[in-house]
């Protein structure tokens, strides 16, 4: 079975600091990386996706990937208390048919 | 139209009952899923559809059939249910399979009595 991990959790950080949210993978054959923000009673949103290694950014959001160490990171710069959710952390593999497979996600507080 | 769109967004049934959810897109995916989400968990892959065809039933029990009508329309129908059932039933759709990311629907809440 191909594993999505993450650490659960709760992760806590003060208003205006970094963020870090770690995620790692079992599937070498992976190619497609996507962080989901998902807010509690809601459903999932895209807020990055990444295919090479190294950065990107989009705005506050920096995601890295290594893939050599099969590992996927997000970066919250500024949080904020809107920041406040569980992030998803998902990979795309082609075992088993194309499938996504997602971690079972970090709860991130802000604290204002 | 950059939105899936899931009706209804609560459903209560009974354990004989028959229901559908019903899930649409405009945004020309050609992928579309079925997920089930329980609380504190990640979401768990149902079934894919790619250009219509099933892709992909992921050894879901046969009380759950999906139907994919057409490019923009997919369906879930439910009968003789289990309490167990209860969850989040969430649809998405992508450009293309396990590709470019999902787009998310707010979701069926599904409680089984």
């Amino acid at each position: 079975q191909k594993e999505v991990e993450q650490n659960s959790g709760p992760l806590s950080v003060p208003e205006g600091a970094i963020a870090s949210l770690n995620c790692t993978y079992s599937d070498r054959g992976s190619q497609s990386f996507f962080w989901y923000r998902q807010y509690s009673g809601k459903s999932p949103e895209l807020i990055m996706f990444i295919y090479s290694n190294g950065d990107k950014e989009d705005g506050r959001f920096t995601a890295q990937l290594n893939k050599a160490s099969q590992y996927v990171s997000l970066l919250i710069r500024d949080s904020q208390p809107s920041d406040s959710a569980t992030y998803l952390c998902a990979v795309n593999s082609e075992a088993g048919g194309f499938k996504t497979i997602f971690g079972a996600g970090t709860r991130l507080f802000v604290k204002a | 139209d950059t939105e899936v769109t899931q009706t209804p967004k609560h459903l209560v049934m009974g354990m004989t009952n028959k229901k559908s959810l019903k899930c649409e897109q405009h945004m020309g995916h050609r992928a579309m899923y079925w997920y089930k989400q329980k609380a504190k968990k990640p979401p768990e892959l149902m079934f894919v559809y790619s250009y219509e065809k099933l892709s992909i039933n992921e050894s879901v029990p046969s009380r759950f059939s999906p139907e994919c009508p057409n490019s923009s329309l997919l369906n879930l129908h439910l009968h003789a249910l289990q309490p167990e059932d209860s969850a989040l039933y969430l649809c998405a759709s992508s450009l293309r399979q396990a590709d470019y990311g999902y787009t998310f629907g707010s979701g069926t809440r599904l409680t089984v009595v």
